[in-house]
């Protein structure tokens, strides 16, 4: 979606190794997520930043770690990959933190644990 | 807990017939309530959102939504059902500045 890119769009990595995937956005929104989208669960929040350096946990948080350094990027780190992380990745911005300012989704990374 | 559900996995509806896609939540107090739709391969898209007021919410695409507080619900309608509407259709709803909590989601299949 226009102001926010997700990268990269697909990855294929092996168990036991780490990944980070990129959430970039150009609209200065203070908030961003990430959230994990598998059949059957919908999306589940996994981490979300509420400013540089703020951060908190979601539902599924187990196993990823997050990092903010700036305004624009929103990094998503599996610490170390397993079969179970295998799952299609949104990123999402907002620009406050109660939801009636909306949420814009990002195109989403699929990653495949092997 | 806060939750909201969407009790139908798939639903198919032939081209031309009418839609509802149902929606209950699980809030204290009066939650903010969306509906979401995602495409094949595609992000996912705002159809529209409730907060207050009018309990009749129009939206994109010819789609409204109707809050009932008395049901805890917040169905989807479309009184036309296009082959293009063919998606995954998400519930989402939250209270005050939690994030977004999110329905399993409701596949829609258009059968001609």
């Amino acid at each position: 979606d226009a102001g926010i890119t997700q990268s990269p769009r697909h990855k294929v990595t092996e168990t036991g190794t780490p990944v980070t995937l990129r959430c970039h956005q150009t609209e200065n929104h203070r908030y961003m997520y990430w959230y994990r989208q598998d059949p059957g669960h919908g999306l589940r929040l996994i981490h979300y930043s509420y400013g540089v350096k703020d951060t908190d946990k979601g539902e599924v948080s187990d196993g990823y770690s997050v990092s903010r350094s700036k305004t624009e990027d929103f990094l998503l780190t599996l610490e170390s990959a397993t079969s179970s992380q295998t799952s299609v990745y949104f990123c999402a911005i907002s620009k406050g933190g109660s939801a009636n300012y909306g949420y814009t989704f990002g195109s989403g990374t699929r990653l495949t644990v092997v | 807990a806060q939750s909201v559900t969407q009790p139908d996995i798939h639903i198919t509806v032939s081209e031309g017939a009418s839609l509802e896609l149902r929606c209950n939540y699980s809030y204290g107090a009066t939650p903010y309530l969306f509906w979401y739709v995602q495409s094949p391969g595609q992000g996912l898209q705002l159809l529209l959102k409730y907060f207050s007021g009018d309990t009749l919410v129009q939206g994109i695409k010819g789609f409204e939504a109707e809050f009932k507080r008395s049901q805890s619900s917040f169905n989807l309608r479309k009184p036309s059902v296009h082959w293009s509407d063919a998606a995954e259709y998400f519930c989402a709803g939250n209270s005050g500045n939690t994030p977004l909590v999110f329905g399993k989601g409701t596949r829609l299949s258009v059968i001609a």
